[in-house]
């Protein structure tokens, strides 16, 4: 079955530290991998990807994630976390063998302390 | 790039009403869309997907009759709750591919609508 799981709900960072949002990933075929971020009462906003290539993915805003095939990991990083990072990230997993659907996972919000 | 504009934003309704909730794809043809439905602090969950022309297609454990899906352009999609009741009260997102757009693979979201239904 298809799953995605980010083990934390909450991740606290201090600004200006780096951070990590954890996400591991189950398919049965290759998977298209996918973060996003929710702000309060809003959609959804594309923040990177990993389809095939190069295993370090940068995306929008300074973030980047990399892919880990033997550990099925896709974390989420940044070098120097601003508050304005502050929101929700969710995973998300298309495995290609099973079409278009999503699996998102649970979320995380994260904080960033001035 | 591909935008997705959902209406309304917000909406309160009255128990046992039905609201209706559009999904368009602004400059771009969508042949399917998605819609989710997330809790306060969940994830995202798949309710069912839309296909233009034709009937959706609902995950399991969501009605069909309760939560109508209607599909009849390439840019428009709907939502219709029918007979609302309180527990209806949730954060729905719809999104829709694009595939002349690689930035996300094709896959753009709405900026959601929150139903309270009082």
């Amino acid at each position: 079955a298809q799953s995605v799981a980010q083990p934390e709900d909450q991740v606290n960072v201090a600004e200006g530290n780096p951070l990590t949002v954890k996400c591991t990933y189950s398919v049965s075929g290759n998977p298209y991998l996918f973060w996003y971020v929710q702000y309060p009462n809003r959609g959804l906003q594309f923040l990177l990807k990993y389809i095939t290539g190069d295993n370090l993915v940068k995306g929008s805003y300074g973030f980047e994630a990399e892919f880990n095939k033997s550990q099925t990991s896709f974390h989420l990083k940044k070098p120097s976390a601003l508050v304005s990072d502050s929101a929700l990230y969710f995973c998300a997993v298309r495995d290609t063998n099973t079409g278009n659907q999503f699996y998102f996972g649970t979320g995380t919000s994260l904080t960033v302390i001035p | 790039g591909a935008v997705v504009s959902q209406h309304p934003s917000w909406v309160i309704c009255k128990s046992g009403t039905s609201v209706k909730i559009e999904c368009r794809s602004l400059d771009f043809q969508a042949t399917t869309m998605f819609w989710y439905r997330q809790f306060p602090k969940q994830s995202l969950m798949l309710m069912a997907t839309s296909n233009e022309g034709s009937k959706a297609t609902y995950e399991q454990g969501v009605e069909k009759d309760k939560f109508l899906i209607n599909h009849a352009s390439l840019t428009l999609s709907t939502l219709t709750v029918t007979s609302a009741h309180p527990e209806d009260s949730s954060f729905y997102i719809c999104s829709a591919r694009d595939l002349g757009t690689a930035a996300n693979y094709g896959y753009t979201f709405g900026s959601g609508t929150r139903l309270t239904v009082v």
